[in-house]
């Protein structure tokens, strides 16, 4: 159980076009979700959290206007990088928390398997 | 604001021997703590997970530790094979975000 999705998992661009990447979670619901780059050698960092039906929280220096965040449902979260530039090529990994209480079990993440964007 | 390290930043072994990698945080104020597995290009598997309640988990050739006093998780891994080598992030929970490791790359020579 617990399995995230993501689409698309490779994506190659020009510069200037939007892209949007897809998170869902398959067999359960999620009341937060998190967006996550990651450049090369390097560990993840927190973008964004979002949460079902409210603004996403952008974590500092993450460009609100730039990375647009829907979660539109239980279910479903997406990353729209608008106006992407060469820069913007990493490695986006989303992760879900499950619906529940405030148990330490409950705030387990469980993670997409990554999308490559390449902008050129 | 909690921070994670790893330490050794890489690790070469070779085929068959035990091997540690640690992690050490900040802030021992932690819901769980978790060991993920990464290859090159891909996503992140994970491992293992650790509630804060709990000192050691174990699947397999993995065992990992926990001691929440002192900031610290170790990652055991047994009789290490060539398809072990990744890169190894451990990740802590706080109240809201999961805080990441800097990440441990493991190379075990066949």
């Amino acid at each position: 159980g617990a399995v995230v999705s993501q689409h698309p998992s490779r994506v190659i661009c020009k510069s200037g076009t939007s892209v949007k990447i897809e998170c869902r979670s398959l067999d359960f619901q999620a009341t937060t979700m998190f967006w996550y780059r990651q450049f090369p050698k390097q560990s993840l960092m927190l973008m964004a959290t979002s949460n079902e039906g409210s603004k996403a929280t952008y974590e500092q220096g993450v460009e609100k206007d730039k990375f647009l965040i829907n979660h539109a449902s239980l279910t479903l979260s997406t990353l729209t990088v608008t106006s992407a530039h060469p820069e913007d090529s990493s490695f986006y990994i989303c992760s879900a928390r499950v619906l529940g209480g405030a148990s330490g079990s409950s705030r387990t993440q469980y993670f997409g398997p990554g999308t490559r964007l390449l902008v050129l | 604001k909690q921070e994670v390290t790893q330490i050794p930043a890489a690790l070469s072994v070779p085929e068959g021997e035990n091997l540690v990698l640690n992690c050490s945080f900040t802030d021992s104020a932690i819901y769980n703590l978790q060991w993920f597995r990464q290859d090159p290009g891909k996503g992140l598997t994970s491992l293992l997970l650790i509630q804060s309640s709990q000192r050691e988990q174990t699947s397999g050739r993995l065992n990992a530790s926990l001691d929440k006093s002192s900031g610290r998780s170790t990652l055991y891994i047994a009789a290490s094979q060539p398809g072990d080598s990744a890169t190894y992030l451990c990740a802590v929970q706080g109240a809201n975000n999961l805080f990441f490791g800097t990440g441990t790359r493991l190379t075990v020579i066949p």
